[in-house]
């Protein structure tokens, strides 16, 4: 079965400052990965995806996140925040070729000014 | 950009009462998914449709739910004699093989 771990629940921190949300995944096989990023009575927006390939990867709004095979670790960045991206953040894994995305419990940006 | 869409935004059901929530997948996408987010809690895998059967179900998914694709355009998920456990967020999406899922933007389901 497969896991997702987000590492803190909350994260607080100044507009213009750089950001790390962290997220450590579990899979006895191997796994395709995501960021969604869910904003006040919204769905689910797709931040940015690891399918295959190199290792870093870019999304939208300025997000990349780096997938760490041996860490078991795909964790999110941004190198200077805004105010617009207070939100919730969801790391979430899915077999490939299986059909079921596992979610892990969310990260609540908050960009203060 | 193509989008899911759900109706309705906001459902609100006496318990024991049959309930259908609706979703639009994206046009040229194969594979349906339904999911739920009870309030403070991780969204959770429902139910994956795909060429008019069920893929793959979740435990929670028991004989209370069903879905259908009554057309070329609507996925409906069908909830019968609701309980108060239902009341959630619950999640439309829809994806190309081994492509990311697409969500829409759900529909609240409160039941009384």
């Amino acid at each position: 079965a497969q896991s997702v771990t987000q590492l803190d629940s909350q994260v607080p921190v100044f507009e213009e400052a750089p950001v790390e949300l962290r997220c450590n995944y579990s899979s006895s096989v191997s796994v395709y990965l995501f960021w969604y990023v869910q904003y006040p009575n919204q769905g689910l927006q797709l931040l940015l995806k690891y399918l295959s390939g190199s290792t870093l990867v870019k999304g939208i709004n300025g997000f990349e996140a780096e997938f760490n095979k041996s860490q078991t670790s795909f964790h999110l960045r941004k190198p200077s925040v805004h105010i617009s991206d207070t939100a919730e953040y969801f790391c979430a894994v899915r077999v490939i070729g299986g059909f079921k995305t596992i979610f892990g419990a969310g990260t609540r940006l908050f960009v203060k000014a | 950009e193509p989008e899911v869409t759900q109706t309705p935004s906001h459902q609100v059901t006496q318990m024991g009462q049959e309930v259908i929530l609706r979703c639009v997948p994206i046009s040229n996408h194969l594979y349906f998914y339904w999911y739920r987010q009870i309030l403070g809690q991780k969204v959770e895998f429902l139910v994956s449709f795909y060429n008019n059967e069920i893929s793959e179900k979740s435990e929670i998914f028991d004989d209370q739910f069903s879905v259908e694709r009554p057309d070329g355009s609507n996925f409906t998920l069908k909830i019968r004699s609701t309980k108060l456990e239902d009341s959630a967020m619950y999640f439309c999406a829809s994806s190309e093989r081994d492509q990311p899922q697409h969500f829409g933007d759900g529909t609240r389901l409160s039941i009384l």
